[in-house]
């Protein structure tokens, strides 16, 4: 079973600048987070999916940040502009509550880097 | 809102020493309780979990926790450890009446020396 895919792995761009982030989560998986890590801390929630419902968005920083599931499958996280203080480990995990609850399975993440 | 404290942020050892690392929360009501872990360039991989029964816990590669509810904390304990299990570990819990919603400590590094 193949597992979280994220793509890009490392991205580097300038501030102002927007960057897009995508997940595609483990095949029937029905619920979907985006986390921040930052250096030195553990994953800290940004949103998650049930299908393609955003149920909690509340730590997202909606000015610069938005997200979206389309079809309840695939997701893009999406910062524009981007701020030096973005820099971090994006995280996308999956969830499939009738095989697995409440057991989340994570992505590789994307590091960024914001210059 | 519920919150995890790891003790330690690093620590380092020698291979065949035992290692416990601290995880205590803090949420009043009915949890579940996991530790992942990252080995260098990887992604984070369950190790266990406990959601209720016995609150001493078996997970992968020789690694057991203790669940005591009246602590709020969940130790992770390997009696020897070995180099490949250098990597970060985290606490994270998990509160039904809180949406759901996954928090994690900040992290343990974990090096050990061959």
């Amino acid at each position: 079973e193949a597992g979280v895919v994220q793509s890009p792995r490392y991205k580097i761009i300038e501030k102002k600048q927007p960057v897009a982030f995508w997940c595609n989560p483990i095949s029937g998986h029905n619920t979907l987070y985006w986390y921040r890590q930052n250096l030195g801390q553990g994953p800290e929630l940004l949103i998650r999916y049930e299908n393609e419902e955003a149920v909690d968005d509340s730590q997202l920083p909606k000015d610069r940040f938005s997200a979206e599931r389309l079809k309840g499958v695939d997701s893009t996280l999406k910062i524009q502009p981007a701020e030096l203080g973005d820099s971090a480990v994006y995280l996308c995990a999956s969830r499939n509550e009738r095989e697995s609850a409440d057991t989340q399975y994570f992505g590789p993440g994307t590091r960024l880097t914001v210059l | 809102a519920q919150s995890v404290s790891q003790h330690n942020h690093h620590v380092i050892l020698s291979e065949a020493a035992s290692l416990e690392l601290g995880c205590n929360y803090s949420y009043g009501g009915t949890v579940n309780l996991f530790w992942y872990v990252q080995y260098p360039g990887q992604h984070l991989q369950l190790l266990l979990k406990y959601f209720s029964g016995d609150p001493l816990v078996k997970g992968i590669k020789g690694f057991e926790a203790e669940f005591i509810k009246s602590k709020f904390s969940f130790n992770l304990r390997k009696p020897s450890v070995q180099w490949s299990d250098t990597a970060e570990y985290f606490c994270a819990v998990n509160a039904r009446a809180a949406g759901n919603k996954l928090t994690f400590g900040g992290g343990t590094r974990v090096l050990v020396k061959p």
